[in-house]
């Protein structure tokens, strides 16, 4: 079964603090996508980070960054320097790469909602 | 920049009334999706499609149906509408298995 987990359900810190975000996902398969999407307060999605299971450098976006650790099935999420346009709701999510039944199953975690202090 | 365009943003029904959310890409997708996030939860499927003329159930379908005529557009219709099914609805597309899911804006269904 596929399954991901936000364990943090809010995190509040102060301004220019750093934050980790945590995903821990579990899947059966040896080839599949991991992704990270922000959900900011007006509702929409923004995607991310797309990043496939044979890639395990961790990746930096300004002050956004991403370890992926396949030894501890974890795909963890970075923010340095937080602002307060960083206040959101961060869903993790995991993709299968293989066909099943002719849908490609895609499991979001529960998100983490984050609120950054002034 | 289109992208995935999704209408109403905001509707009121009755309990009882139906209604079509509307969902449609214009970046040329196989996939597409419908999700329904309920407050403070992740994301459910309700339907996908994998292609024009082809859908099928997710996790949560009953009380919804989809069609896919065209590979542009993947209509959500709700019949008999319920409380229950107040939620926000996201419709979403990619190309192909394993791409990066394009969100739309939502849509904020209440049901009273």
């Amino acid at each position: 079964a596929q399954k991901v987990t936000q364990a943090q359900t809010e995190i509040s810190v102060v301004e220019k603090e750093d934050v980790t975000l945590d995903c821990v996902y579990e899947t059966r398969d040896t080839t599949y996508y991991l992704f990270w999407y922000k959900q900011p307060p007006s509702g929409e999605l923004v995607f991310l980070i797309r990043r496939n299971s044979f890639d395990e450098q961790n990746e930096i976006s300004g002050r956004y960054s991403w370890n992926f650790q396949k030894s501890t099935s974890s795909f963890n999420f970075t923010i340095t320097a937080s602002q307060v346009v960083d206040s959101a709701v961060y869903f993790c999510a995991l993709s299968e790469a293989r066909e099943s039944g002719g849908y490609q199953k895609v499991t979001f975690g529960t998100g983490t909602k984050l609120q950054v202090i002034p | 920049n289109a992208g995935v365009t999704q209408t109403p943003k905001f509707r009121i029904l009755k309990i009882g009334q139906s209604m079509t959310l509307q969902c449609a890409q214009d970046m040329n997708h196989n996939y597409m999706y419908w999700y329904r996030q309920d407050p403070g939860m992740g994301l459910k499927l309700i339907y996908y499609s994998v292609g024009a003329g082809i859908t099928d159930k997710g996790e949560v379908p009953n009380g919804y149906n989809v069609s896919r005529s065209t590979t542009e557009d993947f209509p959500l219709r709700l019949e008999l509408a319920a409380p229950s099914q107040t939620s926000v609805y996201f419709c979403a597309s990619r190309w192909d298995r394993g791409n990066t899911i394009y969100f739309g804006e939502g849509s904020w269904l209440t049901v009273v």
